[in-house]
Parts: structure tokens; C-alpha cells; sequence
């Protein structure tokens, strides 16, 4: 069975600094999603990563998936304020199932 | 630029009552899914859909129901409604089979409370 990691499940940061949220997986998987999502709204998309040593970026935030180690990194860049919400990584069992495994998501808020 | 719509966005229900999430998306996307998302947890899957006509179990599907006769129209209906299924629900679609790395959009949700 499927089990996603994600730590830390809380972070509280200063605008400026660097940090990286942990997302570990159990078994070999095919794909890791990363979301976003703010209070009370939907989950918004922010990287798929589909093999080992895949790294994409957007703007403060890069994400990188090693499927050796099981392990996705989400690390983020001189932090702003704008940057706080929960996020999400999601697993993708391999074998192409659509039974996505998600974590529990890491609440991030930065101060200023 | 609608993208995936779900309603009703707030409800109330009291034990043992029924009621239906909609959802609908005008992306013409073959893949559509329930999601629930309890607090502080990710999501769990409940159900899903890869065509019309064509729906299977998630993760957690005890006390649900679902039903797809359209592309767009993906209904999630809640039969015999229990305090335990007080949650988020989330819908999505994606284009293609999510195994592909897919984009999968998600609605706004809806806020059910069963008391």
C-alpha cells in the first residue's frame, strides 16, 4: 500500500530565508504532483514530476523528485509573504493507476 | 473560463438524509474524480471516471455513489448521510489519464456538514 510522507507538516519562516519541505513515498511511483492550495479555496497545480532527477522551477519555488530515495523536495527561495498556504505533494502508484495517495500537506507561513 | 464547477459551494444535512454534489467541466476532459479532504489530511479519492459510462472505486468510496452519462456531468450522490462524511469534496478533471502526468484541475469544493 501506498503511504505519503510530507514533513514538516508545520512551518513558520521569515521572508528571506530559504527552507524545503520532505515529500516520502513507500513504494515505486510513476509520477509526484505538488499543489498549493490557500484557505478555503481549491488546489492549485504547481509541478508534475514524472522521472528520477526531474527538477522544475517557478519563480521562489523548486521542486525535485529522486525515485531512488522515494523522495520529492519542494525548496523554496527567499521566502515572501505571498507564499503562504498548505502544500501538497501527490503519488501516482506506478503501473498507471488514477488512485493518486496525497499527503497530509505542510502549512507555510511566512512572516514578515 | 469556467474549467470544473462544483455546487452546491455550502450545505447542511441532517443524518440519514441524501443529497447530490454536482460537477460539471467544459474542458472536455475524459478523466473526472471525487475527492474528500478532511482537516488537516490530503486528499482521499472516492471515485472516478475515466469516460462516460465508466466509473470505479477509489480509496474510499463506503457511502457513496456515483454516475457518469456525460463528459462533462460527473455527479457524486451521498445516500443515508452519516456525521462521518462531514468533509470538503473536491472534483477534477484532467485531459488525459493522470498516469501520463496529466494536469488535473480541481474545483472550488463544497463544504458538506452531516449533523
Amino acid at each position: 500500500e501506498l503511504k505519503v510522507e510530507q514533513n514538516p507538516l508545520f512551518l513558520s519562516m521569515q521572508e528571506g530565508k530559504n527552507y524545503t519541505i520532505y515529500c516520502n513515498y513507500s513504494t515505486t511511483s510513476d509520477r509526484l504532483y505538488w499543489y498549493r492550495q490557500d484557505p478555503g479555496k481549491s488546489l492549485e497545480s504547481l509541478f508534475v514530476l514524472l522521472s528520477n532527477g526531474a527538477v522544475k522551477q517557478e519563480g521562489r519555488l523548486m521542486a525535485s523528485l529522486d525515485t531512488k530515495a522515494r523522495l520529492s523536495t519542494l525548496h523554496i527561495t527567499a521566502a515572501v509573504h505571498d507564499l503562504s498556504a498548505t502544500y501538497f505533494c501527490a503519488v501516482g502508484p506506478q503501473g498507471g493507476s488514477e488512485k493518486l495517495v496525497f499527503g497530509k500537506g505542510t502549512k507555510l507561513t511566512v512572516n514578515p | 473560463n469556467a474549467g470544473v464547477t462544483q455546487t452546491p459551494k455550502f450545505r447542511i444535512l441532517k443524518i440519514g438524509q441524501s443529497m447530490t454534489l454536482q460537477c460539471a467541466q467544459d474542458m472536455n476532459h475524459n478523466y473526472m474524480y471525487w475527492y474528500r479532504q478532511d482537516p488537516g489530511m490530503g486528499l482521499k479519492l472516492i471515485y472516478y471516471s475515466v469516460g462516460a459510462g465508466i466509473t470505479d472505486k477509489g480509496e474510499v468510496p463506503n457511502g457513496y455513489n456515483v454516475s457518469r452519462s456525460t463528459t462533462e456531468d460527473f455527479p457524486l450522490r451521498l445516500e443515508l448521510a452519516a456525521p462521518s462524511q462531514t468533509s470538503v469534496y473536491f472534483c477534477a478533471s484532467s485531459l488525459l489519464t493522470g498516469a501520463s502526468g496529466n494536469t488535473i484541475y480541481f474545483g472550488e469544493g463544497s463544504w458538506l456538514t452531516v449533523v
